[in-house]
């Protein structure tokens, strides 16, 4: 089974902090994503990456970057931390565009509390 | 703009009992369209996934079904049990990074 792992399920950050949500799968998945997901708000999509270096803004990129690095590896990078980032965030992959033939695979995670 | 509705937003129900979720969308134009578990403070673990040219997809207990003309896929879950307590989501995809998520269902078996 593809297997996405987000290296911390809980955080608690300080506001202004640089913080690095760390997102590593194992199926060599073209595209990666990062989420976050809000009660009454439901999933949205902060940044996504295509392939190695590339990225592309999702539907609220503010306060957020990201790096890709290595195929496997996606980071999503909080710059300076403020209480308004405090979420649930979700790392995914997928093999295809639009999720192709295998959909999406999410991993376990983050949530993130800025103080 | 494309949207996902799941409506309702919480539903609960007696162990045992077959229910059915649902999941609607706007633009009938899909690619695909993918069944998510959440339990709470976790990820989303993928369900079924239904490629647009098909109508159904089985797995166990679980059977989704999409009708693109009238815009709406159902998740059949037979024989309820309590351990299928959580919140599931569908996402619908309309091609290249064109994902929407609904909000979910909030399901609750009662034993």
């Amino acid at each position: 089974d593809v297997k996405v792992t987000q290296s911390s399920r809980y955080l608690v950050k300080r506001t202004g902090e640089k913080v690095f949500l760390e997102c590593v799968q194992d199926m060599d998945h073209e595209n990666m994503f990062w989420y976050r997901q809000d009660p009454g708000l439901g999933l949205r999509l902060i940044y996504f990456s295509y392939d190695v270096k590339m990225k592309e803004k999702g539907d609220i990129p503010e306060g957020y970057s990201v790096s890709r690095e290595k195929k496997e590896r996606f980071s999503l990078i909080l710059e300076s931390a403020s209480t308004n980032q405090t979420s649930m965030y979700l790392c995914a992959s997928s093999l295809a565009e639009g999720g192709g033939s295998y959909g999406y695979t999410f991993g376990s995670g983050t949530r993130l509390t800025v103080v | 703009k494309q949207e996902v509705t799941q409506i309702p937003a919480a539903l609960s129900v007696p162990e045992g009992e077959n229910l059915v979720l649902n999941c609607s969308f706007t633009d009938s134009a899909i690619y695909n369209l993918q069944w998510f578990r959440q339990d709470p403070g976790k990820g989303l673990t993928s369900l079924l996934l239904i490629q647009s040219s098909q109508r159904e997809q089985t797995s166990g207990r679980l059977n989704a079904s999409l009708d693109k003309s009238s815009g709406r896929s159902t998740l059949y879950i037979a024989a309820s049990q309590p351990g299928d307590s959580a919140t599931y989501l569908c996402a619908v995809s309309w091609g290249y990074q064109k994902v929407t998520f609904g909000t979910g269902t909030k399901l609750q078996v009662i034993p």
